[in-house]
């Protein structure tokens, strides 16, 4: 089966940095992405993790570890526009399907 | 350059009718996907088009739903006759193999089925 796992809401304070964490079980992997979405919104690619290790782009940096099937996207000096859902989502073969995760919903407080 | 745009943006049926969502990918990409989210679960795959042809459809949940991809370029897909349970956000993405593993998502089209 296919299935990731991350934790449903998360709330932090603007300036502040925030780590969503996913755990994957999956068949087959090729690796992890992360995509954010506003309410009404697309869902907006983030970043891509197909090694282990951290990948960083500005703000958000995510991670990697497949031993551990388990990963992790990091948000720093959080911003209010920053609150949205964000999902995990696993690459099962090489077509670039993927599977997600049910998502977290950021809060980000003043 | 536009991004992924789906059509209509909401729609609300009765039971037992007819619905057909269409999607324009991003021009060039041969990729083409459709998802599904429905109450707040997680988005589900439905399935893959690679030009016109379905690569993997593995995701639709029975034989109402049917999508085509005629000519490799815009897609529908259609629901009939329309369930209670269809009711959800179905988002079509598109990408390009040259790009690696970027998905571009369109904003959806909100499915109410009453």
């Amino acid at each position: 089966g296919q299935s990731l796992e991350q934790p449903s809401e998360v709330t932090a304070v603007e300036g502040a940095i925030v780590q969503i964490n996913c755990t994957y079980q999956t068949s087959g992997f090729y690796g992890l992405s992360w995509y954010q979405q506003h309410d009404g919104g697309a869902p907006t690619f983030l970043s891509y993790n197909a090694l282990d290790g951290l990948e960083e782009t500005g703000r958000f940096s995510s991670f990697l570890s497949r031993s551990d099937s388990y990963g992790y996207l990091l948000l720093q000096e959080l911003q209010m526009k920053d609150s949205a859902s964000y999902f995990c989502a696993s690459q099962p073969d090489s077509s670039y399907k993927l599977i997600f995760g049910s998502g977290t919903r950021l809060l980000v407080r003043p | 350059e536009a991004g992924v745009t789906q059509f209509p943006s909401h729609s609300v049926i009765e039971k037992g009718q007819t619905v057909t969502l269409r999607c324009d990918p991003i021009s060039g990409h041969d990729n083409l996907y459709w998802y599904r989210r429905v109450m707040g679960k997680e988005i589900k795959f439905l399935l893959h088009f690679v030009k016109e042809s379905k690569q993997d459809e593995s995701g639709m949940p029975n034989n109402r739903f049917l999508a085509e991809r005629t000519g490799g370029t815009y897609s529908t897909l259609k629901v009939q006759p329309a369930e209670l349970e269809d009711s959800g956000v179905y988002f079509c993405a598109s990408s390009q193999a040259a790009s690696g593993n970027t998905i571009y998502f369109g904003e959806g089209s909100w499915l109410t089925v009453v």
